[in-house]
């Protein structure tokens, strides 16, 4: 397996303009997590999935964020409008269950100006 | 829900000295505790976890602690040498829960 794979790897987009972020996890994996990460607020938790189900979108920052699962193999994190705060990296995780190991993707680093 | 606080957050130390960096937590059915390291520029990557059937798991240089009376793990690094510099983010985990907390990281640099 190549692991997590997440598009694209880096995006560069102006304020206001729609951003979508591509994940791809592990075959075989149960968990999918989307995370947020920043010098000022390190390592945040935005949403999971558990079987293509959004189980716990509580950190998610506001209405302009969004994420889907439609299928096992595929999840994708929108954001609408964008804004400069919103630049981090953003990575995708996967793992077969709550208490394994988890998997993370390369990033996406996005940059909006 | 679960609480995870991880001390300290910056932690420096010379070449050949030992590293140990520390979580609380509140959920005493939390039972599942990883460890991972973020060289910069990389993904986080587990390097040891433990589960709470056990006090203690070791690595080579890298070791864990356990103590489910008190709610606290422990990661300890012994001999530490340069490439051991990055942050390292502890978490805890439940089976039957639906979460996963991580720490807010340790920076640690090893100096040569």
């Amino acid at each position: 397996d190549a692991g997590v794979i997440q598009s694209p790897r880096h995006e560069v987009t102006e304020m206001g303009q729609e951003v979508t972020l591509r994940c791809k996890p592990i075959s075989g994996h149960d968990y999918l997590f989307w995370y947020r990460q920043t010098m000022m607020r390190g390592l945040e938790l935005l949403i999971y999935f558990n079987n293509n189900v959004p189980i716990d979108d509580s950190g998610m920052p506001e209405d302009r964020f969004s994420a889907k699962m439609p299928n096992a193999s595929f999840s994708t994190l929108k954001i609408q409008p964008s804004e400069p705060r919103d630049s981090a990296v953003y990575f995708c995780a996967s793992s077969l269950t709550n208490y394994n190991e988890q998997f993370f993707g390369p990033g996406t680093r996005l940059t909006v100006l | 829900g679960e609480n995870v606080e991880q001390h300290p957050s910056t932690l420096s130390v010379q070449e050949g000295d030992s590293a140990v960096i520390k979580c609380t937590y509140s959920d005493s059915a939390s039972n599942y505790f990883p460890w991972y390291k973020q060289e910069l520029g990389k993904r986080p990557q587990l390097i040891i976890d433990i589960r709470s059937n056990v006090g203690e798991k070791k690595d080579q240089r890298i070791a864990v602690t356990l103590n489910k009376t008190a709610k606290h793990f422990s990661l300890h690094i012994t001999e530490t040498q340069p490439e051991d510099s990055a942050v390292y983010f502890c978490a805890a985990s439940t089976v039957t829960g639906n979460q996963f907390y991580f720490g807010t990281g340790t920076s640690l640099t090893v100096i040569p």
